[in-house]
């Protein structure tokens, strides 16, 4: 009984291209987080949602939307896909009260862009 | 500067070794302080945390946190194979939730 899933668990697609990926969680959690891990290991958040209302918005290129249609679902749309944007894409979740520290993330979601 | 250090590695260290992992931050008002492990092709997986200064111990694994220098660490004992992964320091800043990483300490524990 997956927390957090997410879908393709691998995603290969040529520059220019449009893609999303998709995640849901069945925690409970009222928030949920995009972050990037780049080929360093460096993983930093790139936006979060709360109650489906965007709360964190990092330096991220207007070419990425996160999207909430539930509390439950945070996709992220990639438009038009650079060589740059090859990374693993996680999505996590966590209370929005108490143990908020404490985030719940999934497989993650391996993008290579040729 | 960045917000949180922490050296790659990688660390190998023989089964039964001592570890320690250890990262420093720059802003005085951090307050959470956090381990998450990650295993290869993983997500991470919170391991521990730490409010504040001082000590946190779970079975092999203690935390430690000394605000005067801004310094957090990891200590594992008896390490085992098993313990082979990235280890992230993290830590929690602002009101929104907002988790600021290390860039991950590589450790692999040989038999």
């Amino acid at each position: 009984d997956t927390a957090v899933s997410q879908t393709p668990k691998y995603l290969v697609t040529q520059m220019g291209n449009d893609k999303s990926i998709k995640c849901e969680q069945n925690l409970g959690h009222d928030t949920m987080y995009w972050y990037k891990q780049d080929s360093k290991k460096f993983l930093k958040i790139m936006f979060s949602y709360n109650n489906k209302e965007l709360i964190i918005n990092e330096t991220v290129p207007n070419r990425f939307s996160p999207k909430s249609p539930d509390k439950a679902h945070l996709n992220l749309h990639i438009n038009s896909l650079e060589l740059g944007d090859s990374a693993v894409y996680f999505c996590a979740s966590s209370q929005d009260r108490g143990q908020k520290y404490e985030q719940y993330f999934g497989p993650g979601t391996r993008l290579t862009v040729t | 500067q960045k917000e949180v250090e922490q050296d790659p590695g990688p660390l190998s260290v023989p089964e039964g070794a001592i570890v320690s992992l250890n990262c420093t931050y720059s802003n005085s008002a951090f307050q959470y302080f956090m381990w998450y492990r990650q295993y290869s092709r993983k997500g991470p997986e919170l391991l521990m945390y730490t409010y504040s200064s001082g000590n946190k111990e779970d079975g092999r694994f203690t935390a430690q946190v000394d605000k005067s220098s801004k310094y957090i660490s990891l200590f594992i004992r008896d390490s085992q194979p098993s313990d082979s992964a990235t280890y992230l320091c993290a830590i929690l800043s602002g009101g929104y939730n907002k988790l600021i990483f290390g860039a991950g300490t590589r450790l692999a524990v040989h038999p």
